[in-house]
């Protein structure tokens, strides 16, 4: 069945660095990629997406890139501050989502 | 901004014992999900349902779960004979384009059931 990667599983950083999050999905009709920051016993927030015809998209510090050669994509965090810290979850939608496992960022500051 | 409400936001029972979860999606959503959570554990995918039935449901979603639009608004999500690995958080959502698009996704504040 469909499935979805992410890594790594923890990323601690020092404010004001970047921070890098990577999905990979099985299954090439997914036409909708969403990143979700959950915070502890919250519902998952949706904070950024792609569709299946755009290879890059961003908002402020955050941008996601879509390689669907690769079946890859990715989030990027510029400029990290505290308050992004939290659980992250990528998701690849065909007809339903399938969520990667989760990243656990950590912002020091 | 139109919200997807859940009730109740938590519910503790028996093992054995029946649960209906509740859920209101947006009144112009067509396309409703349910979703379940397993504490530290990865959002995963139950059912999904559009016009009145069932569109797809996971492995996960045996004859134990049923799901119900009794109504115009509500939405159910009914765990026969509960399980002590049922707990978990039951997040409800309702998306306008979902199914072939995909994207406009609203989820719930979820349900948090403990089954003791």
């Amino acid at each position: 069945g469909e499935n979805v990667e992410q890594h790594p599983s923890t990323l601690s950083v020092q404010e004001g660095d970047s921070a890098v999050i990577k999905c990979t999905y099985s299954d090439s009709a997914s036409n909708y990629f969403p990143w979700y920051k959950q915070e502890l016993g919250k519902r998952p927030q949706l904070i950024i997406d792609i569709r299946s015809n755009v290879g890059e998209k961003k908002d402020q510090r955050i941008a996601v890139t879509l390689n669907k050669t690769a079946k890859h994509f990715s989030l990027h965090i510029t400029e990290t501050q505290p308050e992004d810290s939290a659980v992250y979850f990528c998701a690849a939608h065909t007809g339903k989502l399938i969520f990667g496992q989760g990243t656990t960022l950590q912002v020091k500051p | 901004e139109p919200e997807v409400t859940q009730t109740p936001s938590h519910q503790v029972t028996q093992m054995g014992q029946e649960v209906i979860l509740r859920c209101v999606p947006i009144s112009n959503h067509l396309y409703f999900y349910w979703y379940r959570q397993i504490l530290g554990q990865k959002v995963e995918f139950l059912v999904s349902f559009y016009n009145n039935e069932i569109s797809e449901k996971s492995e996960i979603f045996d004859d134990q779960f049923s799901v119900e639009r009794p109504d115009g608004s509500n939405f159910t999500l009914k765990i026969r004979s509960t399980k002590l690995e049922d707990s978990a958080m039951y997040f409800c959502a309702s998306s306008e384009k979902g199914g072939r698009l995909g994207y406009g996704y609203t989820f719930g504040s979820g349900t948090r059931l403990t089954v003791v």
